[in-house]
């Protein structure tokens, strides 16, 4: 099991620029969510999907931000055009959801930087 | 609003004595309730559950959690501290949808 695989595990753009972060989930979870991580506001959930339809996009900033996920192993987290206020470190992470209540594994992250 | 808080930033304890990180909740109904561990560079990981059932719930790594109804809480425990158990310690709970939503997050620091 080689875990949730998120990419790049770094990102460094201009203001302006496009972003976009890819997430593989573990094989047979139907769950994925999209987590943005900062000092000032914490972990914040982005938005989730469940057998790759979007459940709650709630969370997602403004329409700079948008999430697919074409199919059950591959997801997407686009930021256009991104500011230097989007800096953070984005993870992704995914649950069998069985139950409701399995625990979630999460990638280690992509930390975003915005200059 | 529903949510969960850890009151403490920071939690300093020597190796070899018991350790506790904090949380409330306030949330309706039955809560579930989480703990994760967050290594540095790392993303979060599972620590332990509390969805129903006895209110002592064991964990990974050692760690056990108490659920408390009547003081609200569910802090985090361990007999015994390793200085390898310093990380960032979050509390969380689901909401209805099954959505995982997390506390402000406690830094452990365990000095040898």
């Amino acid at each position: 099991d080689a875990g949730v695989i998120q990419s790049p595990r770094h990102e460094v753009t201009e203001m302006g620029q496009e972003v976009t972060l890819r997430c593989k989930p573990i094989s047979g979870h139907n769950s994925l969510f999209w987590y943005r991580q900062t000092m000032m506001r914490g972990l914040e959930l982005l938005i989730y999907f469940n057998n790759n339809v979007p459940i709650d996009d709630s969370g997602m900033p403004e329409d700079r931000f948008s999430a697919k996920m074409p199919n059950a192993s591959f997801s997407t987290l686009k930021i256009q055009p991104s500011e230097p206020r989007d800096s953070a470190v984005y993870f992704c992470a995914s649950s069998s959801r069985t139950g409701g209540t399995s625990p979630l594994h999460f990638g280690n992250g992509t930390r975003l930087t915005v200059t | 609003a529903q949510s969960v808080a850890q009151p403490e930033d920071q939690v300093n304890v020597a190796e070899g004595n018991p350790l506790t990180v904090k949380c409330t909740y306030s949330v309706s109904g039955n809560p579930y309730l989480f703990w994760y561990v967050q290594y540095p560079n790392r993303g979060l990981q599972f620590l332990l559950k509390y969805i129903t059932g006895d209110n002592l719930v064991k964990g990974s790594y050692g760690f056990e959690a108490e659920f408390n109804k009547s003081q609200t809480s569910f802090h985090l425990k361990k007999p015994s501290a390793l200085v390898s158990d310093s990380a960032l310690y979050f509390c969380a709970w689901a909401d209805s949808s099954y959505k995982l939503i997390f506390g402000s997050g406690t830094r452990l620091l365990v000095r040898p």
